[in-house]
């Protein structure tokens, strides 16, 4: 078992759809991330948690709404997504938001929008 | 403003020789520096990180950081297949919570 799991490991919705994506890490690191891999570009920030409070939200469209009850748990709730939102969405969590820190990924989940 | 940028290859290496993996970055006040290993279809690894100027060795692997140049460098000696990956150069930005990732560069071990 990863230190970081997330659930579903793929994902197929229409665009009316309204799903989530789950994220627990085993850690006890005090921060969480959601990125969003995409091909031929770089893994992009979406979210960041800092012991349950969001601290950055890099202008992501408002059809990804994240949650976040505990340092363990983290949820990317999604709704009327477009085509161009499918991509590997990545989860990773971090003892915090120190300089030093390491951050640890979830296996993703392949989201495809159709 | 590209704030990491990494040649996305490929590069192609024989096995057994040295893998040389570069990755320059745009903010002076960055301070951990971080390379991660990334198998198709998978999930990034970590696999070295830096946080002072010179060199780092762990095993097969070395990363080496300027921040004069702002250069960072990973080398992995005696090459082998399973070493074929994407690698993804990371930056913790001094201004930004999170790290910031270059595009990765796709390395091939040739047998």
């Amino acid at each position: 078992e990863t230190g970081v799991t997330q659930t579903p490991r793929h994902l197929v919705m229409g665009m009316t759809n309204k799903k989530s994506l789950k994220c627990e890490q085993h850690l006890g690191h005090n921060a969480m991330y959601w990125y969003k891999q995409s091909a031929k570009k770089p893994l992009e920030l979406m979210f960041v948690y800092n012991f349950k409070e969001q601290t950055e939200n890099n202008s992501v469209p408002s059809r990804f709404s994240p949650e976040c009850p505990n340092s363990s748990h983290l949820f990317l709730h999604l709704h009327t997504l477009q085509p161009e939102d499918s991509a590997l969405y990545l989860c990773a969590s971090s003892q915090g938001l120190t300089l030093n820190t390491e951050a640890f990924f979830g296996q993703g989940t392949r989201l495809t929008v159709v | 403003q590209k704030e990491v940028e990494q040649n996305s290859g490929p590069l192609s290496v024989p096995e057994g020789a040295i893998a040389s993996l570069n990755c320059t970055y745009s903010d002076r006040g960055s301070q951990s520096f971080f390379w991660y290993r990334q198998y198709s279809g998978k999930s990034p690894e970590l696999i070295m990180s830096i946080y002072s100027n010179g060199d780092k060795e762990d095993g097969r692997f070395t990363a080496q950081l300027n921040k004069a140049s702002q250069y960072v460098s990973l080398l992995i000696r005696d090459s082998q297949p399973s070493d074929s990956a994407t690698y993804l150069c990371a930056v913790n930005i001094e201004w930004a919570d999170g790290l910031t990732f270059g595009k990765g560069t796709h390395l091939i071990i040739q047998p």
